[in-house]
């Protein structure tokens, strides 16, 4: 069975940046996408971007371009986000997921518990 | 991008009874649209995917219809571990943007 697993909690500064990995363990790596979503307290959901390691893509939500950054290490199966030029609206829990293709729809069936990032000065 | 709307925002329901949320996309997505559930303190569950075909695991008394810009979720029989909230999804074109949510609450 398949897990995505997150690292732990940031508290940051306004104004740094943040790095939060995606381990999956159980199974294959390269053969999905790896998107990002975040869930500011008491909001929806909020896609950020994906990566698809086996061809190498990346695409970014507009509203991020700029600032975020996805990347893949395929030899430990981790996923990355790094957010840069943090303010308070980036308070948030970030998860990863794991993007399945079935035809040209893709969902996500898998998901990291979330890592709570907390901006305050 | 392509805004999806969810309706209601919320809703109160009791259990046994049938519930239908609905979501429309700003522009025709095929049937690239996914259903999610998320409960209080905990990572969003995949339900539906592909508008009508449900996840492995997931009780038959979910179901999704729909096709271009109007999409629904149904609920036949609501059951007391259903109150959630729900989020629709569109896959159609980056980025994947999620409707606003509805909760159902007791």
């Amino acid at each position: 069975q398949v897990q995505l697993v997150q690292s732990g909690a940031e508290v940051k500064k306004p104004g740094s940046s943040v790095k939060v990995s995606c381990k999956a363990s159980g199974g294959t790596f390269s053969s999905y996408s790896m998107t990002w979503v975040r869930q500011a307290p008491g909001q929806g959901l909020e896609w950020m971007g994906r990566i698809i390691p086996f061809l190498g893509i990346t695409n970014y939500a507009q509203n991020f371009q700029g600032r975020v950054s996805i990347t893949a290490d395929k030899s430990t199966t981790t996923a990355y986000m790094g957010l840069s030029s943090l303010r308070s609206e980036d308070t948030a829990v970030y998860y990863c997921a794991r993007g399945v293709r079935d035809g040209y729809n893709r969902y996500y069936d898998i998901w990291g518990r979330g890592t709570l990032v907390t901006v305050s000065s | 991008d392509i805004q999806m709307t969810q309706s209601p925002s919320s809703l109160s329901a009791s259990v046994g009874d049938r519930v239908t949320i609905t979501c429309r996309a700003s522009q025709s997505i095929s049937n690239y649209l996914n259903w999610y559930q998320q409960k209080p303190g905990e990572a969003p569950k995949l339900l539906i995917y592909a508008t009508s075909s449900l996840q492995s695991g997931v009780p038959s008394r979910f179901s999704g219809s729909g096709s271009g810009t109007d999409f629904t979720l149904t609920i036949s029989s609501l059951q007391p571990e259903d109150f959630a909230a729900y989020y629709c999804q569109q896959s159609y074109i980056t980025p994947h943007t999620f409707g606003q949510g509805t909760k159902v609450e007791i």
